[in-house]
């Protein structure tokens, strides 16, 4: 298994621009999810998922879309970039979107620079 | 809601040294405890989990953590780091009253010097 694969690793945009991070699980996990991280704040959830066609606000929604088309895939679309957009982004998946015993598994992360 | 307080930001340390790193959350219900390690341009992993039953909990790498309900506690132990335990460390907690929503904590930067 590949496990969480995210795309691209690192990204600079200019302010206002449009981008779509990838990720992609093979490891058939019904939940997904999607972190910044920034120093000091630790990981804010951004939006989540629990299976196929549904999805949900986090902590820290504003400026970004997710939809789950598919089991395996959940991008992250940033509408509009702003320099406070600038983080590293962390996908992670887990078995079950029903709060049972078990962990999430972390993508490698994006790192976006926004100018 | 849920929060999650990590009481140290960095940590310095010698190699040989003991390693306490606090972790108190503010949720009252069921929990779920996670510690996950990242190392220097790596992407997190699990370092332990506490789900139920004994409340010390052993994990990867010699690390330990012990849940202390009454205390909203679960501090991560290790007896002697090494210069490969340089990382940051995340405590998070789960609500299964919230889901499968983790909360993280802002983290603590070990450094170990050699």
């Amino acid at each position: 298994n590949a496990g969480v694969t995210q795309t691209p690793k690192f990204q600079v945009l200019k302010t206002g621009q449009s981008m779509t991070l990838q990720c992609a699980q093979d490891m058939n996990h019904e939940y997904m999810s999607w972190y910044r991280q920034d120093p000091g704040m630790g990981l804010r959830l951004i939006h989540y998922s629990v299976g196929a066609g549904i999805t949900d606000q986090g902590e820290v929604p504003n400026g970004y879309n997710v939809s789950r088309s598919t089991t395996e895939d959940f991008p992250l679309r940033l509408l509009s970039a702003a320099p406070s957009q600038t983080s590293v982004y962390f996908c992670a998946s887990s078995y079950s979107p029903s709060g049972g015993y078990n962990e999430q598994f972390f993508g490698p992360g994006t790192r976006l620079t926004v100018l | 809601a849920q929060s999650v307080s990590q009481h140290n930001h960095h940590v310095i340390l010698s190699e040989a040294a003991s390693l306490e790193l606090g972790c108190n959350y503010s949720y009252g219900g069921t929990v779920n405890l996670f510690w996950y390690v990242q190392y220097p341009g790596q992407h997190l992993q699990l370092l332990l989990k506490y789900f139920s039953g004994d409340p010390l909990v052993k994990g990867i790498k010699g690390f330990e953590a012990e849940f202390i309900k009454s205390k909203f506690s679960f501090n991560l132990r290790k007896p002697s780091v090494q210069w490969s335990d340089t990382a940051e460390y995340f405590c998070a907690v789960k609500g299964l009253e919230y889901g499968n929503k983790l909360v993280f904590g802002a983290g603590t930067i070990l450094r170990v010097k050699s």
